[in-house]
């Protein structure tokens, strides 16, 4: 177990819809990333959130946006889904945005239909 | 832009023999980390092994170790006496890095290799 926690675990959303994930990281953790993991491939970065701020973003739309809060969890939320955003939704944290190791959750599977 | 690429989609191997998964990467930084990352099927990725590309020597951890080539760009795992439960999918991943060794940037992924440890 890394003490990073995920939630919900399973999601079914309709194409259109807006979704909110949430990631608790590890006590001490101050850095957050996301990564989208389609069906057969490896994980993609989306954006990384440090002590509250966007500090870096991969190759996704604005609809995808992120929050990062006071205790350094954080929420990764998709504005009008689309088929193409099923996916296993990882979530990272780190001691620091220095840090070179990343302790994953069990990430969210998110279903859109 | 950097890229890694694993060219098994799937590989087995029986319990307690060596297994050996390939990886090699592009990019033009001097400085950079290579890590394996395992997914066993409940989904959390776990670091397996991580290599300072300034560092010669190879890394090794328990069971695991890698063979990191710089100039060639490759950095293969080597699994020896095999267990089930090294069945999972294992990643390789890159990672920009400062001149002081600290992390600039993402994890990089390649697509995966589907380990199957056979009883």
């Amino acid at each position: 177990e890394t003490g990073v926690t995920q939630s919900p675990t399973h999601l079914i959303k309709t194409r259109g819809q807006q979704v909110t994930l949430r990631c608790s990281s590890q006590s001490g953790h101050n850095t957050v990333s996301w990564y989208q993991q389609a069906l057969g491939q490896g994980p993609q970065f989306i954006f990384q959130y440090y002590r509250e701020e966007e500090n870096g973003r991969g190759n996704f739309p604005p609809r995808f946006s992120g929050l990062q809060f006071p205790n350094y969890s954080s929420e990764l939320n998709v504005n009008a889904l689309e088929l193409d955003d099923s996916a296993l939704y990882l979530c990272a944290s780190s001691r620091t945005v220095q840090s070179t190791e990343a302790f994953f959750g069990q990430g969210t599977r998110l279903t859109v239909v | 832009a950097q890229t890694v690429t694993q060219s098994q989609p799937e590989m087995s191997v029986q319990e307690a023999e060596t297994v050996t998964l390939s990886c090699t990467y592009d990019t033009s930084e001097n400085n950079y980390y290579l890590f394996w990352y395992k997914q066993p099927p409940s989904r959390q990725m776990i670091l397996v092994i991580r290599q300072e590309a300034y560092k010669q020597q190879n890394a090794t951890e328990n069971r695991f170790s890698v063979n990191f080539q710089k100039a060639a760009k490759s950095f293969s795992l080597k699994i020896s006496d095999s267990q089930l439960g090294d069945t999972a999918m294992y990643f390789c991943a890159f990672m920009k890095s400062t001149d002081y060794g600290g992390s600039q940037g993402n994890l990089i992924f390649g697509k995966g290799t589907k380990l199957s440890v056979k009883p």
